[in-house]
């Protein structure tokens, strides 16, 4: 069964703080892999994309792919109240048309 | 880069009316759109994948004849939600996939809130 998991959460960190996001997939089909933010009521926001294993930086963001582990995660340095949403890892399965498979989504909240 | 739009972003009708939603790829030209519900407090469900010139793959469970989806151009994608009923009212979203910044990836549009009364 190809799955996505997440820890749901929520993560508090205080402001300043390293947030660690992590995510576990079944399916070694899955070739990419992403980091959306939702913030209450919208809808997704795409933070980071990584399809390589290593480790992937983007200002304040770093994500990490083990494909051998089946792990990505997501860091987020120096966090600030404004990091505060909901998480979402995906996994994009090419050999159905692009699909994505998503987590459930880890709430993070970011303590001034 | 990479600019999805959604319209409208709410919409309020009555049990048995028929709303249509409209995705648009407004910087890019896309193949795919994919069309998602969510309900509170739960993760995005694919309900479509929408290819330009092609009927749309239906995911399991999704009544296709209650959720018409047309994808007639590389840039724009409907939704048309027929004979809606409370059950029907969600958040709706969609996205368009590019090439852009280095491989596949879906952009989210704002979303449609629907409420059936």
């Amino acid at each position: 069964q190809k799955e996505v998991e997440q820890n749901s959460g929520p993560l508090s960190v205080p402001e300043g703080a390293i947030a660690s996001l992590n995510c576990t997939y079944s399916d070694r089909g899955s070739q990419s892999f992403f980091w959306y933010r939702q913030y209450s009521g919208k809808s997704p926001e795409l933070i980071m994309s990584i399809y390589s294993n290593g480790d992937k930086e983007d200002g304040r963001f770093t994500a990490q792919l083990n494909k051998a582990s089946q792990y990505v995660s997501l860091l987020i340095r120096d966090s600030q109240p404004s990091d505060s949403a909901t998480y979402l890892c995906a996994g994009g399965l090419y050999n159905q048309g692009g699909k994505l498979i998503f987590g459930q989504g880890t709430e993070l909240s970011v303590k001034p | 880069g990479a600019v999805v739009s959604q319209h409208p972003s709410w919409v309020i009708c009555k049990s048995g009316t028929s709303v249509k939603i409209e995705c648009r790829s407004l910087d890019f030209q896309a193949t795919t759109m994919f069309w998602y519900r969510q309900f509170p407090k739960q993760s995005l469900m694919l309900m479509a994948t929408s290819n330009e010139g092609s009927k749309a793959t239906y995911e399991q469970g999704v009544e296709k004849d209650k959720f018409l989806i047309n994808h007639a151009s590389l840039t724009l994608s409907t939704l048309t939600v027929t004979s809606a009923h409370p059950e029907d009212s969600s958040f709706y979203i969609c996205s368009a996939e590019t090439k852009f910044p280095d491989t596949d990836t879906q952009y989210f549009g704002p979303g449609t809130r629907l409420t059936v009364l």
